[in-house]
């Protein structure tokens, strides 16, 4: 079936990039996008941007543009999710999502929480 | 970038009954919109895509519907495990933008 594992929570400072890994299995990797979606406490999901798996074309929200870069190894059939210049008041959970061309996610990640504090 | 206002922001239900989540966009989005279901501290499950299809696996107690700029959400006859918040999210054009949920309370 198909599955995305990510990595562990992290606890990282201001200023600080985070790396979030996304494991994906069940299905061929290279056919799919994977997207990327944040959620602070408390609030909404937040699409942030995704990744063609099969070409590395990548599409980034401009809220983030400048601060993200999503990559994938295709023989680990991995995506991640790089993100720069953390601040604190983006303590988020990130999730990361299987998703078609011209279409919504289908499969989700469990989520992997940063907190952000000095 | 396209807004999306959910109503209500919550609502208290009891099981068995049928509830109606509405989504509206800031503009024609066609039927390019999708419904999440996400229980408290769970990641978010899909459930609807194109407005009106169904997920793989959904329930049927599920239905989506509308085009253009509003949409809604039904489910029939509530069951214990849908004591949840709902999302809609548009995919029409970057970036994709999700509405502020609607929390389902009993």
């Amino acid at each position: 079936q198909v599955q995305l594992v990510q990595s562990g929570a992290e606890a990282k400072k201001p200023g600080d990039s985070l790396k979030v890994s996304c494991k994906a299995a069940g299905y061929s990797f290279t056919d799919y996008m994977i997207e990327w979606v944040r959620q602070a406490p408390g609030q909404r999901l937040e699409w942030m941007g995704r990744i063609n798996a099969g070409n590395g074309d990548t599409t980034y929200s401009q809220k983030f543009q400048g601060r993200v870069t999503m990559t994938r190894d295709t023989s680990a059939t991995t995506a991640y999710l790089e993100l720069s210049s953390l601040r604190s008041e983006e303590t988020a959970i990130f999730y990361c999502a299987r998703g078609i061309w011209g279409g919504p996610p289908d499969y989700w990640g469990q989520g992997t929480l940063v907190t952000v504090s000095s | 970038d396209i807004q999306m206002t959910q109503s209500p922001s919550a609502l208290s239900a009891s099981v068995g009954d049928r509830i109606t989540i509405t989504c509206r966009a800031s503009q024609d989005i066609s039927n390019s919109l999708a419904w999440f279901r996400q229980k408290p501290g769970k990641a978010p499950e899909s459930l609807i895509y194109g407005a009106s299809s169904l997920q793989s696996g959904v329930p049927s107690r599920f239905s989506g519907s509308g085009s253009g700029t509003d949409f809604t959400l039904t489910i029939n006859s509530l069951q214990p495990e849908d004591f949840a918040s709902y999302y809609c999210q548009h995919y029409y054009v970057y970036p994709f933008t999700f509405g502020q949920g609607t929390k389902v309370e009993i």
